[in-house]
């Protein structure tokens, strides 16, 4: 079992609606979570960090359940420029904090 | 400011050479890391320097190796290219290691091993 799991999508989504989808980890350690976008052939770039109270920024708003062990992305009025792979990352605490990243989940926003 | 720089962008090499990628972290940031991502997965960890010492290794060969200078600039070096290294090489840089730190990434490398 991977250590960090999402659904690869793609999800398409009309333009202006919303779109949510949730990463999976395995080892209850985990301590830190983050939201990273990453455009096609490009780096990844920071999108938020997540908060056991969940936590909003703009349109993007993350949740953590840590008893069931995921963490949540919803996007709001989505724009075409929402269209990237967002990948889950997570910190563990056993393990000198390395980041786990998953594989990614492609979104598609068509106008 | 300048973000995380990484040299070359793009190399091509043959199977059984070496290759030397290199990596500046963002002014101020001590802690680098390396990942190499392979079309279709996300990054995978390589290596973790802090304060020129390694501090983690992934589930990679040994043939992998890196280091990190007083400068906190990075080098990651693989010997006996394979095809299979054929990937995007990321480092990134964080301030220090706490677990609210975090990554940020270079443009990559993307290496080709024919």
């Amino acid at each position: 079992r991977k250590e960090v799991e999402q659904d690869p999508g793609p999800f398409n989504v009309p333009e202006g609606a919303t779109v949510a989808f949730n990463c999976t980890y395995s080892n209850s350690a985990s301590q830190s979570f983050f939201w990273y976008r990453q455009d096609c052939r490009k780096e990844p770039k920071l999108l938020m960090s997540v908060y056991s109270s969940g936590n909003e920024d703009g349109r993007f708003t993350a949740q953590l359940n840590r008893a069931s062990q995921y963490i949540s992305l919803l996007i709001r009025d989505s724009k075409l420029s929402d269209s990237a792979t967002y990948l889950c990352v997570v910190r563990v605490t056993d393990s000198w904090g390395k980041f786990q990243f998953g594989a990614g989940t492609q979104v598609v926003v068509t106008p | 400011d300048a973000g995380v720089t990484q040299s070359p962008t793009h190399l091509i090499k043959t199977r059984g050479q070496h290759v030397t990628l290199r990596c500046s972290p963002i002014s101020g940031h001590k802690s680098v890391s390396w990942y190499q991502q392979v079309l279709g997965q996300g990054p995978q960890f390589i290596f973790q320097y802090y304060e020129k010492e390694e501090r983690g290794r992934g589930n990679f060969p040994d043939r992998f190796s890196a280091r990190q200078f007083p400068n906190y600039s990075s080098e990651l070096n693989v010997n006996a290219l394979l095809l299979g290294d054929s990937a995007l090489y990321l480092c990134a840089s964080s301030f220090g290691l706490a677990l609210a730190d975090t990554q940020y990434f270079g443009p990559g490398t993307r290496l080709t091993v024919l």
